[in-house]
């Protein structure tokens, strides 16, 4: 099993691009999360998913669109990146609702210029 | 949403001696998670604590669940280097089979040995 993957591990945007970061699982995962990491601010939940076709929004949804149309992949979008979201972004998947323990990706480092 | 409060921010400490984070709440927990995030990685599921009281070892690290469910603490005996890292606690509110799927996560505790 390949676990939690994500690409790109490295990326540089101008204000104004947009761009997908990708996430895939191969451990038949129903839900899967995405967080961003600021220096001091701990792991804050952007968009979860709870299966193929549902979405919802966490802590600090503004600026993403998330889409789950299959059980592995959950890719997350910048509509207009803005300097203010640069930072490391992780995907996770977990078991279920109860056994929630996260498989974290090895995250995708974003620098917004 | 609940609030998981982690102290200390930052550790330093010589290797060998013991280390303690802690992970406070105003409100009874559901659960407490533990993760470890080596400098550069990503964060590793360590544990999860459940009931009132209850205490988890894993060779050097030892995990603790209050009576009260409203703090849980991890405790490294002597530290290695290999211990270096951010050390995370969580809360999973749908453990209890209701409230968010959201985990609440601490801040972290950095924890840097010296050699």
């Amino acid at each position: 099993n390949a676990g939690v993957t994500q690409t790109p591990k490295f990326q540089v945007l101008k204000t104004g691009q947009s761009m997908t970061l990708q996430c895939a699982q191969d451990m038949n995962h129903e839900y899967m999360s995405w967080y961003r990491q600021d220096p001091g601010m701990g792991l804050r939940l952007i968009h979860y998913s709870v299966g193929a076709g549902i979405t919802d929004q966490g802590e600090v949804p503004n600026g993403y669109n998330v889409s789950r149309s299959t059980t592995e992949d959950f890719p997350l979008r910048l509509l207009s990146a803005a300097p203010s979201q640069t930072s490391v972004y992780f995907c996770a998947s977990s078991y279920s609702r109860v056994r929630n323990e996260q498989y974290f990706g090895p995250g995708t480092r974003l620098t917004v210029t | 949403g609940q609030q998981v409060m982690q102290i200390p921010q930052y550790q330093h400490v010589q290797e060998g001696e013991d280390f303690t984070t802690y992970c406070n709440s105003s409100t009874t927990l559901s659960n407490i998670q533990w993760y470890k995030q080596r400098p550069g990685g990503h964060p590793v599921f360590l544990i999860q604590l459940v009931k009132s009281g209850e205490v988890k070892k894993q060779k050097r690290l030892t995990f603790q669940f209050g009576e009260a469910k409203k703090n849980s603490s991890l405790h490294i005996t002597a530290t290695q280097t290999t211990d270096v890292g951010t050390y995370f606690c969580a809360e999973n509110p749908a453990y209890s089979g209701a409230g968010s799927y959201q985990l609440t996560f601490g801040k972290g505790t950095k924890l840097s040995v010296i050699p």
